[in-house]
């Protein structure tokens, strides 16, 4: 079954930097767009950002651009999330989540807490 | 950007009771391909989100046939036939025809009276 686990969450200080990473498994990583979305606490879901199967579309918000970096290994079927720059706005539980090339994010993992906070 | 508008935002339903969800848009959601991508999730106390509906009435797998979407253009809805306990959370819509960004409504809480 399709598996994904993300990691590398925690406490960071404002202006600090941090790298999540995502585990799939249950499904073959390589053929599949992937997405990072985030919901800060107590509020709703927002999407972060997405890379597609082969690195060839990497789309962001608009609030992350230039500070966060999304990337994937596909000989590690591992998804990451390198986040600079960080404020507190950006405290929030991370999700990774397939797309299925249908209509998009179907598989969610279980979310990686990220505290910016001095 | 396009902004997505559910409501209610909190919904007390009986058990065995029907809901149903209101979620506009603030632009079209039919695709030039024809499609219109518009998704519904839930998400229960303390879980990750789970898809329960794809391109407007599509039900995932595994998803019970009491939960039905519906609507089209800019607006659209969803309907759990008769609310179980399990039901309890909150739905969210996302459109994802328009993009970047991806955007979702602010999500409603349905809860048992």
């Amino acid at each position: 079954q399709v598996q994904l686990v993300e990691s590398g969450g925690g406490v960071v200080q404002p202006g600090g930097s941090l790298r999540l990473s995502c585990a799939a498994s249950g499904f073959t990583f390589s053929r599949h767009g992937m997405h990072w979305l985030r919901q800060a606490p107590g509020k709703g879901l927002e999407w972060v950002a997405f890379m597609q199967h082969d690195g060839s579309r990497i789309n962001y918000v608009d609030s992350v651009k230039g500070r966060f970096t999304i990337s994937r290994d596909n000989s590690k079927d591992t998804l990451y999330l390198q986040m600079n720059s960080l404020r507190g706005e950006d405290t929030a539980v991370y999700y990774c989540a397939r797309d299925d090339h249908v209509a998009g994010e179907d598989f969610w993992g279980q979310g990686t807490l990220v505290t910016v906070s001095s | 950007d396009v902004v997505m508008t559910q409501s209610p935002l909190s919904l007390p339903v009986t058990l065995g009771q029907p809901a149903s969800i209101s979620c506009r848009s603030s632009q079209s959601l039919v695709s030039s391909d024809g499609n219109t991508y518009l998704n519904w999730f839930q998400q229960r106390p303390g879980q990750s989100p789970r898809r329960l509906i794809y391109k407007v009435s599509n039900r995932d797998s595994g998803v019970p046939d009491r939960f039905s979407g519906s609507g089209s253009g800019t607006d659209f809805t969803l309907k759990i036939s008769r609310v179980e306990a399990e039901d309890v959370g909150v739905y969210y819509c996302m459109q994802v025809t328009h993009w970047p960004p991806r955007t979702f409504g602010q999500g409603t809480k349905v809860e048992i009276k």
